[in-house]
């Protein structure tokens, strides 16, 4: 079965300006969890959704958003961007009957100029 | 909030020769550890996990180890394969059937060398 899929793969924009970066779960899968990797910090967990609701948040500040559609679809947004923004941004799904986190997503590679 | 230290950093290993991979917590309400390989260009990939009512736990090459009393668990890899060199991050996290939040290692880059 096809994986998590996230789009765009590269980004590159400027500080101050916003991003949205989108991804795609695994069919049936409702939750999806967003993670931010850089070499300083490594893997930290940015939030989760589930049914279109935001069930868990990491310590990241306001200008980091999510959204969940009806299909599960789910987005990501990042406002007023920062230099420190520059990062991995993976997201990974799962089932409802999951209790652990399986693979995650190829990742979007944002770069702010 | 939780907390995971990872060790080592970086791993050289000849092929055929074994690797581990050590990693603490410090919650101990956690109560599942799964282990990530991550290739370049691509997202982690689940290699192998386990729940703290077991102890070890063995698929092929790959088995974990957990002590729960000392806040340990452990990654082994018996027999590399150029193919095993990629970072490799452990995990916790506490399974309350509510939200999930993975809390990760630092990563291990394991260089398995011919």
């Amino acid at each position: 079965k096809a994986g998590v899929t996230q789009t765009p793969r590269y980004l590159i924009k400027t500080r101050g300006q916003q991003v949205t970066l989108s991804c795609s779960p695994i069919s049936g899968h409702r939750s999806v969890s967003w993670y931010q990797q850089t070499p300083g910090q490594g893997l930290q967990f940015l939030f989760e959704y589930f049914s279109e609701t935001q069930r868990n948040k990491g310590n990241f500040p306001g200008r980091f958003s999510g959204r969940q559609f009806s299909n599960s679809r789910s987005e990501m947004n990042v406002s007023t961007l920062e230099l420190g923004d520059s990062a991995l941004y993976l997201c990974a799904s799962r089932s409802l009957r999951d209790t652990t986190q399986g693979d995650f997503g190829p990742g979007t590679r944002l770069t702010v100029t | 909030g939780e907390n995971v230290e990872q060790h080592p950093s970086t791993l050289s290993v000849q092929e055929g020769d074994s690797a581990v991979i050590k990693c603490t917590y410090s919650d101990s309400a956690s109560n599942y550890f799964p282990w990530y390989k991550q290739e370049l260009g691509k997202g982690p990939q689940l290699i192998i996990d386990i729940r703290s009512n077991v102890g070890e736990k063995k698929d092929q090459r790959i088995a974990v180890t957990l002590n729960k009393t000392a806040k340990h668990f452990s990654l082994h890899i018996t027999e590399t394969q150029p193919e095993d060199s990629a970072v490799y991050f452990c995990a916790a996290f506490i399974l309350t059937g509510g939200g999930n939040k993975l809390t990760f290692g630092t990563g291990t880059q394991l260089k398995v060398e011919l």
